[in-house]
């Protein structure tokens, strides 16, 4: 079965260091996401991305991030100056354009700012 | 604004015992309701999906949910519970093209 790929599964930066985690979406998918879930809390929406450009993005969003689809395969999301509270397990996920809106969700990237 | 809620952060059962697994949902709209769940070092699984035919939604591994108007409510259930059910479980509401997860539900399995 199709999956979205994340790497690195875990990633470990300095504060300040720019850090951008990677994601292979499903490969007839059209559109994509970011999410976050910082430890302990509920998992929430960053940033929709559709036409090589982005839909939507929540108040979290800031010009701190920003993502691309640098190709035709991958979509990743920059964090530029990471700062502690950015620590969080982010996920990406994907959907068709069909009508059943299901979104599909990789493993997760563990950043750890320190 | 849409939003859902999850009454129980975490729950255990016994293995065979009924699961129940509680959301509630905000929505002045018609919503479109989900339930993920998420199993160790793992990603968000889909597990059902409600998009307003069958209020009666079954899913995968046993699992079924019940839309109700009245109460606002998708509560998730399996009948009976097994091991490998353990894992934590997010209530999602389909809002302008992006999911609202509820806090989740951490579902403990006791042999």
């Amino acid at each position: 079965e199709p999956e979205v790929t994340q790497t690195p599964s875990h990633q470990v930066t300095q504060m300040g260091q720019e850090v951008i985690l990677r994601c292979v979406p499903i490969s007839n998918h059209l559109y994509f996401y970011w999410y976050r879930q910082i430890l302990g809390q509920k998992v929430e929406f960053l940033v929709s991305f559709y036409n090589n450009e982005i839909s939507e993005k929540s108040e979290i969003f800031d010009d701190q991030f920003s993502v691309e689809r640098p190709d035709g395969s991958n979509f990743t999301l920059k964090i530029r100056s990471t700062k502690l509270e950015d620590s969080a397990m982010y996920f990406c996920a994907s959907r068709d354009s069909g009508g059943a809106n299901i979104q599909y969700f990789g493993a997760g990237t563990r950043l750890s700012v320190l | 604004a849409q939003s859902v809620t999850q009454l129980g952060s975490h729950v255990s059962v016994s293995e065979g015992a009924l699961v129940l697994l509680r959301c509630n949902y905000s929505s002045s709209v018609p919503p479109y309701l989900f339930w993920y769940v998420q199993y160790p070092n793992q990603g968000l699984q889909l597990l059902l999906k409600y998009t307003s035919a069958a209020t009666l939604v079954k899913g995968i591994n046993g699992f079924e949910a019940e839309f109700k108007k009245s109460e606002t409510s998708f509560h998730l259930t399996k009948p009976s519970a097994h091991m490998s059910d353990a894992a934590e479980y997010f209530c999602a509401v389909y809002n302008t093209d992006k999911l609202i997860f509820g806090t989740g539900t951490r579902l403990q399995v006791f042999p």
